[in-house]
């Protein structure tokens, strides 16, 4: 099964908002609610950020915000911040009932 | 607070085995679903294996089905992935991570990662 597809790269000013797509087939993100997204600063294990779609963990900012239609999802980071600036990656549950992450998109603050 | 503690990664020969262990603290492990995730230097995440909070259900990735093995023990905290027949794509940290539920939905809290390179 092929990796879910992301922009490898994904630029912006700080205050502004960027959209990181991320795209499946109707074996994953595209037939269930279980799109996550994760946040990874050099160094550093993977956090999450959005679980189910649209579900923000306890502690983590509402700048971030998830969404889905069809067979993409996508993460807004809204009111861009340098500490943003790190490697974003999705993830979805899939019909085979494993888990399928995308190649990761570089986001960096200008 | 979560805490997931990966242990056993190292420089391994081609063709021979290692096993991972993942300490949890912090959390009812009992309940949780557990996963290991894998990621070559400078490359992206790549899921290795998970299974149910019973460890009755486990489901690998085709790229290591037949030669990992992912388990558990609910008194001890502990996961495990053991690993045989390694090769140099196996090269990786290794993480170790908990659901955000008791079956295999998502990785959530993520541990720090184990190394583990195959070479001869």
């Amino acid at each position: 099964q092929s990796a879910l597809t992301q922009p490898a790269s994904v630029s912006g000013s700080p205050g502004q908002s960027i959209t990181i797509s991320c795209t499946g087939t109707s074996s994953d993100v595209g037939g269930y609610n279980y799109v996550s997204w994760y946040q990874q600063h050099p160094g550093k294990a993977p956090k999450l950020i959005v679980y189910d779609v649209t579900e923000r963990p306890s502690g983590v900012s509402n700048r971030f915000s998830g969404s889905k239609s069809g067979n993409t999802a996508s993460l807004t980071i809204s009111g861009l911040q340098a500490e943003d600036e790190a490697d974003f990656f999705c993830a979805s549950y899939t019909s085979s009932t494993t888990v399928i992450f995308g190649g990761g998109t570089k986001v960096t603050v200008l | 607070q979560v805490q997931l503690v990966e242990s056993g990664g190292g420089v391994v020969q081609p063709g021979r085995s290692l096993r991972l262990s993942c300490a949890a603290s912090g959390f009812s492990f009992r309940n949780y679903g557990m996963h290991w995730v894998r990621q070559a230097p400078g490359k992206g995440l790549e899921w290795v294996a998970a299974l149910s909070s019973d460890g009755n259900n486990i489901f690998y990735a085709d790229s290591v089905k037949g030669r990992f093995t992912i388990s558990r023990d609910n008194f001890k905290n502990m996961l495990y992935l053991q690993m045989i027949g390694l090769r140099a794509e196996d090269s990786a940290v290794y993480y170790c991570a908990k659901d955000v539920g008791g079956g295999i939905r998502c990785p959530g809290f993520w541990g720090q990662g184990t190394l583990v390179t195959v070479s001869s």
